[in-house]
């Protein structure tokens, strides 16, 4: 069974320094995997997608994710936190045996000034 | 702008009544995916329909029932409202079982 566990689900970090949010998954198949971001009342943003091409992933805004099938792992990076990355994140899994995609709980992003 | 349109964006109702929500998806898109947010629960999925039929199923009440038509169109029945309905409810689609899936901007759904 597919599951994927964010393991903070609260990051704070000061503006200009590197952003780091943490995913594992684990899925006995090749999975599909996605980070989300979705600012205060508004819906979840594609930041960006894995789908078994480059295992690193560059995204909008800034981010990217690497994709790493020996530790589980797809963590979302950004050299540079900027105040409008404040947000949460979700990082999703899915793969092609069925249809069940799954979001993790999320994380939020805090930048402090 | 994602493509995915949903109607209302808001909306107050009283407990024991029904609303209904829709959702237009991205033009050319097959699934549509059903979501509940609320504070307390997170991000839940409810339901996923392919091409009319229901694909999968979530963590969606007997209260809760959801439809998509011919036209890719969908929508989401709500009745016998509870106070604890109250929350986002987004709609998703995509192209197929391994597509990004693109969200809607969600409708708000108070119960009072």
């Amino acid at each position: 069974a597919q599951s994927v566990t964010q393991l903070d689900s609260h990051v704070s970090v000061s503006e200009g320094t590197p952003v780091l949010l943490r995913c594992n998954y684990s899925s006995s198949y090749s999975p599909s995997l996605f980070w989300y971001v979705q600012h205060p009342n508004k819906g979840l943003q594609l930041l960006l997608k894995y789908t078994s091409a480059a295992t690193l992933v560059k995204g909008i805004n800034g981010f990217e994710a690497e994709f790493k099938k020996s530790e589980t792992s797809f963590h979302l990076t950004k050299p540079s936190a900027h105040m409008s990355d404040a947000a949460e994140y979700f990082c999703v899994v899915s793969d092609l045996r069925d249809d069940k995609i799954i979001f993790g709980k999320g994380t939020r992003l805090h930048i402090l000034p | 702008d994602s493509g995915v349109t949903q109607t209302p964006k808001h909306l107050i109702t009283a407990t024991g009544q029904r609303v209904t929500l829709r959702c237009s998806p991205r033009s050319g898109d097959l699934s549509v995916y059903w979501y509940q947010q609320s504070l307390d629960q997170g991000l839940q999925f409810l339901i996923q329909y392919y091409n009319g039929e229901e694909r999968a199923k979530g963590n969606i009440l007997e209260r809760f029932s959801a439809q998509q038509f011919p036209d890719l169109h969908s929508e989401l029945n709500l009745s016998s409202l509870e106070l604890g309905d109250s929350a986002l409810y987004f709609c998703a689609s995509s192209l197929n079982r391994q597509g990004t899936i693109y969200f809607g901007e969600g409708s708000w759904l108070t119960v009072v």
